[in-house]
This record gives structure tokens, sequence and C-alpha cells, in this order.
């Protein structure tokens, strides 16, 4: 079983709508991560949490420590913003505090 | 400030053929490491260095070998390609903020086994 469990493997929305995306995690963290992957490009970070919220623009990050439980928001849809959105937490567990356990995914799909 | 780059983008190789993935951070990051990305799966790490003359392997090493004599470099030699090895592969920097580790990612480079 996966560490970090995202849902929903894939989403379409229209233009414009209010869209979530949930990340579930089974071990403690120090910290979990938001990325941003676009259609054959590369990784770009967009959050990093350890507690409470984050905003950025359109973008808002959550998570609650005691659930292990993360979600993104994205406010006012727009098709730039599809692509695949990444949650990666840092556990706590022994030995280099560096390495990330990434989930599988999520595809959004911004339709105009 | 260039960040993290990648070098190649693309490449095909041939069953047997042994090649070197570049990459370079101009951020004076202390970590850096290499992940592959395959469909349906997560990002996995390969190999991962804390600093200079230091590396480690990671969750899916074999086939693979790493070495970091400089803070800026960190290639990824793959031996004897195999087609089992076509993937795109991430390199990655990492910087302490306040106690807690940021990451820049490479653009990727999309590797095709024959």
């Amino acid at each position: 079983k996966n560490e970090v469990e995202q849902s929903p493997q894939n989403l379409t929305a229209q233009e414009g709508e209010f869209i979530t995306i949930n990340c579930s995690y089974s071990v403690g963290i120090s910290a979990l991560h938001w990325l941003q992957q676009h259609p054959g490009g590369g990784i770009v970070s967009l959050f990093m949490l350890s507690s409470g919220k984050k905003k950025h623009g359109r973008l808002i990050a959550t998570i609650n420590i005691q659930e292990k439980h993360s979600s993104l928001h994205i406010t006012a849809s727009h098709p730039r913003d599809s692509a695949v959105y990444i949650c990666a937490v840092r556990p706590n567990s022994g030995g280099s505090n560096y390495k990330l356990t990434f989930g599988k995914g999520t595809l959004l799909t911004v339709n105009p | 400030n260039a960040g993290v780059t990648q070098t190649p983008k693309f490449q095909v190789l041939k069953t047997g053929q042994s090649m070197t993935l570049q990459c370079a951070q101009d951020m004076n990051h202390e970590y850096m490491s290499w992940y592959r990305q395959d469909p349906g799966m997560g990002l996995r790490l390969i190999h991962y260095s804390v600093g200079a003359g230091i590396t480690d392997q990671g969750e899916v090493p074999n086939g693979y070998n790493v070495s970091r004599s400089t803070t800026e470099d960190f290639p990824l030699r793959l031996l004897s390609a195999a087609p089992s090895q076509t993937s795109v592969y991430f390199c990655a920097s990492s910087y302490r903020d306040r106690g807690y580790y940021g990451y820049t990612f490479g653009s990727g480079t999309r590797l095709t086994v024959v």
C-alpha cells in the first residue's frame, strides 16, 4: 500500500469551477509538499506545509496533521491549471531528513 | 539564476549502451537527488547525495551509478541500458529554509531504451 494516497486520480472541470484535490498519508511527517507538473513539462513546487493553511493566488493548501490529510484547492479554475498535481511527504522516520515519498498524482483537466 | 539544469531533454538508447544524464544546480544546495517517473506510479528515488563526496542509494538504485565531486553537479550514469529503464528522469536539489526543506526540480530527461 502506498504511503501517500491521492484522490481523485483524474478530475475534469469546467472553467471557473472550484476544485479540490485530496492527499492522505499513513506516516508521521515533518512536511508535506504540493507539486505541479504540466504535460511533458518539469515539476514545480507549489507549497510546503507543516501545519495550517497557505494561499498563493488562486491556490490554497491546507493540512490536518492529526488526521494525516491535506487538500489543494483551486478557485476560479482556468484551462492553464490543467496539469498533474502531486502530493509528497517528508517522513519523520529515521535516516535522511531530505527524502520525499510521493503520491501517484491527480490529473486535472479544465475545459473552457 | 538557472536553478536545476538537466541535459539532455530527450534520449534514445539501444539496449546495452551506457550514458550519463547530467544535472547541475547553481543555488549552492547541499542535497541533490535523482528520481524516475513511470506511468501509474509516484516518483521513485534512485540515488541521492547530502553533499560533495557523499552519495547513497534510494528506492530503485539497480543499474544506475552516481557521483558528487562538486556541490553543483550530480550526474546519473546508466551502466548498460535496459528497456525497463525507459522512463522520465528528474533531478532535484534541496535547501533548508528555517528548519524546513524546499525542493527545486529540473525539467526532466525523457529516456527511451529500445
